[in-house]
């Protein structure tokens, strides 16, 4: 079946740093992959998304690449914020409007 | 525009008991996804309706039934209640009829259920 593999946190940054968490997927035919944010107390917000390979998603300074060839979404940002404080979900979906596959979470706290 | 919104906020139950948790989609959209989020973890698909009819369920008991009404809006039934199944139920809506592109699920704030 479809998953997702996330580094696992806590990621703990400096604010202005540059940031990654990896993510990887196994699905069946050609998913569409997401990343959405929960900050603490709220239901999650989808962040970004990329529907086909190659296809770069970005939002509020995050990006992230979807690479077919080596099954990943890696979510990047070149300086973060202690706003961005929060729990980052990888997730993927393989049909419309069907059900999301999520990863575990990755927690970043950004510290001043 | 209200999003997803959904009731109660907290619910507290014991063991062996019974639970309704409700959910109403933002404004258009006609399709209700549920998922449970235990503590640390992502969220799992429990079962998807879409014209008043369950669509899609994942790995979860028979105890788990949920409802779609009319004017979209949609109920999960816990049945049995157990201590694993303390978690944030989180209710999402999108759009499907008429639609063959992706459409985005937007997530309401979750009812967090404790089981005692």
């Amino acid at each position: 079946g479809d998953s997702v593999t996330q580094m696992e946190g806590p990621v703990t940054l400096s604010e202005e740093a540059f940031l990654t968490i990896n993510c990887t997927y196994t699905a069946t035919g050609y998913p569409s992959l997401f990343w959405y944010v929960q900050y603490p107390g709220e239901g999650l917000q989808l962040l970004l998304k990329a529907t086909k390979a190659d296809d770069k998603g970005s939002n509020k300074g995050f990006e992230a690449t979807y690479r077919k060839e080596t099954t990943s979404f890696h979510l990047e940002k070149g300086s973060v914020q202690v706003s961005d404080s929060a729990v980052y979900f990888c997730a993927l979906t393989t049909g419309t409007a069907s059900k999301l596959t999520f990863g575990t979470g990755t927690r970043l706290q950004v510290t001043l | 525009d209200a999003g997803v919104t959904q009731s109660p906020t907290h619910l507290i139950k014991t063991r062996g008991q019974q639970v309704t948790l409700r959910c109403s989609p933002k404004s258009g959209h006609d399709t209700v996804s549920w998922y449970q989020q235990a503590l640390g973890q992502g969220p799992q698909f429990i079962f998807q309706y879409y014209e008043e009819e369950e669509r899609q369920r994942g790995n979860f008991p028979d105890r788990f039934s949920g409802h779609q009404f009319p004017n979209y809006s949609s109920e999960l039934n816990v049945n049995a209640l157990l201590l694993g199944d303390s978690a944030l139920y989180l209710c999402a809506s999108s759009l499907l009829g008429g639609n063959r592109n992706y459409n985005e699920q937007f997530f309401g704030p979750g009812t967090r259920l404790t089981v005692l």
